[in-house]
């Protein structure tokens, strides 16, 4: 089975930090990885996502994530932080379709506080 | 880009009472929708995976006859609580993916429901 590990379960820094939030995963097999994030009061969204390819990815707002496969690692990167990025951040692990469904499972989520 | 709607947004009922919560993909077809629960301060816990047209698959431990999920089109799918208690007091939250090709299609969250039985 596979199962998705965010270390820091919560991080306060100060606007203009630098941010990497862990993600580790553990599945054997091709998995897609991805970061959502949900604002305050807000749904979940995409910030960005690795099928294949380059395993540094851009996403939206300035985020990077990096998927180093021998590690089992996508930890989120930013590398200055805005008061508007307070959020709180999952990770997610997909692997590949079985049993005829796609099936996504989440970490516990970062609560992510940027002081002014 | 992909919207996706629940319905309603807060609700609260008795003990003992059924409540359907609603599920809608506005400006797409969601052959598959997903269900989740999240607790306070945890993750979100896949409940079950609906395909449109066919029963859904649930997660170990979820109760199907408790959880009724009903994926009746491309665009609607309905999760009922049935014979609610308070420790189904929770926030539930509906996805839906636009394909069932391939794997890692990206999901479009709603807005969640928050539940709370009296």
């Amino acid at each position: 089975a596979q199962s998705v590990s965010q270390h820091n379960h919560h991080v306060i820094l100060s606007e203009a930090a630098s941010l990497e939030l862990g993600c580790n995963y553990s599945y054997g097999g091709t998995v897609n990885l991805f970061w959502y994030v949900q604002y305050p009061g807000q749904h979940l969204q995409l910030l960005l996502k690795y099928f294949s390819g380059d395993p540094l990815v851009k996403g939206i707002k300035g985020f990077e994530a990096e998927f180093i496969k021998s590690k089992f690692s996508f930890n989120l990167r930013k590398p200055s932080v805005q008061w508007s990025d307070t959020a709180e951040y999952f990770c997610a692990v997909n692997a590949p379709w079985s049993g005829g469904y796609q099936k996504v499972t989440f970490g516990t989520g970062t609560k992510l506080q940027v002081i002014p | 880009g992909a919207v996706v709607s629940q319905h309603p947004s807060r609700v609260i009922c008795k003990s003992g009472t059924s409540v359907k919560i609603e599920c809608r993909s506005l400006d797409f077809q969601a052959t598959t929708m997903f269900w989740y629960r999240q607790f306070p301060k945890q993750s979100l816990m896949l409940m079950a995976t609906s395909n449109e047209g066919s029963k859904a698959t649930y997660e170990q431990g979820v109760e199907k006859d408790k959880f009724l999920i009903n994926h009746a089109s491309l665009t609607l799918s309905t999760l009922t609580v049935t014979s609610a208690h308070p420790e189904d007091s929770s926030f539930y939250i509906c996805s839906a993916s636009d394909s069932v090709k391939g794997y890692g299609n990206e999901q479009f969250f709603g807005p969640g429901t928050r539940l709370t039985v009296l």
